[in-house]
């Protein structure tokens, strides 16, 4: 049950795309189409930002996008806003037992 | 509104026992797996446990393996973490979380804080 692999801040200016990285294994990310993306703002509950690798919920800006290549899962945010500082955790399961995993976290600042 | 709230946080002992409750509202509980979620201070997210819609199957983080038991009434729409024998490295907000089919968390309630100090 080893966390997933995220970088632990990322920056970009407003307007400008920012891309964070979670690498994971065969057995969790690789394995699966099963990647979600979560933002945190301080004090808060985190809200689902991406599921199923690249797909949006209800009301998540297009400006958020998922994608995932080998053991490695994206979310790319463009068109920065102030609003996008905020913590990022990605998720998969963790094998074929049920078990789940996050990623360390990713702290993106808009300088 | 559909929403989950947790209760039951607190101050205990190293040692000491306390029980989560997450009340469920807004939609059918007995459909869904649900999940606990816990974040220390200043750290990340940390899955911890969760539970198949009957409570015939439920998986936990190897840390706390023999420890938490999760547990749920659907009657009740209502989600529960007994923590025995509790550490220092447990304290934490901890989240309940609604999950869909595809293991994502689309619902997550506020958190409650578990504090475990002398």
């Amino acid at each position: 049950q080893s966390a997933l692999t995220q970088p632990p801040s990322a920056s970009g200016s407003p307007g400008q795309s920012v891309t964070i990285s979670c690498t994971g294994t065969s057995s969790d990310v690789g394995g699966y189409n099963y990647v979600s993306w979560y933002q945190q703002h301080p004090g808060k509950a985190p809200k689902l930002m991406i599921y199923e690798v690249s797909k949006r919920p209800s009301g998540v800006p297009d400006r958020f996008s998922g994608s995932k290549s080998g053991n490695t899962a994206s979310l790319t945010v463009s068109g920065l806003q102030a609003e996008d500082e905020a913590n990022y955790y990605c998720s998969s399961n963790a094998g074929s037992n049920n078990l789940r995993v996050f990623g360390g976290g990713t702290k993106l600042t808009v300088l | 509104d559909v929403q989950l709230a947790e209760s039951g946080g607190g101050l205990v002992q190293p040692g000491g026992s306390l029980r989560l409750s997450c009340a469920a509202s807004g939609f059918t509980f007995r459909g869904y797996w649900m999940n606990w979620v816990r974040q220390a201070p200043g750290k990340g997210l940390e899955w911890v446990a969760n539970i198949k819609q009957d409570g015939n199957e439920e998986y936990y983080l190897d840390s706390v393996k023999g420890r938490f038991t999760i547990s749920r009434d659907n009657a009740k729409s209502s989600l529960y973490l007994q923590m025995n024998s509790l550490r220092a490295e447990d304290t934490a907000v901890y989240y309940c979380a609604r999950e869909r089919g595809t293991k994502y968390f689309d619902l997550w309630g506020r958190g409650t804080l578990v504090t475990v100090s002398s």
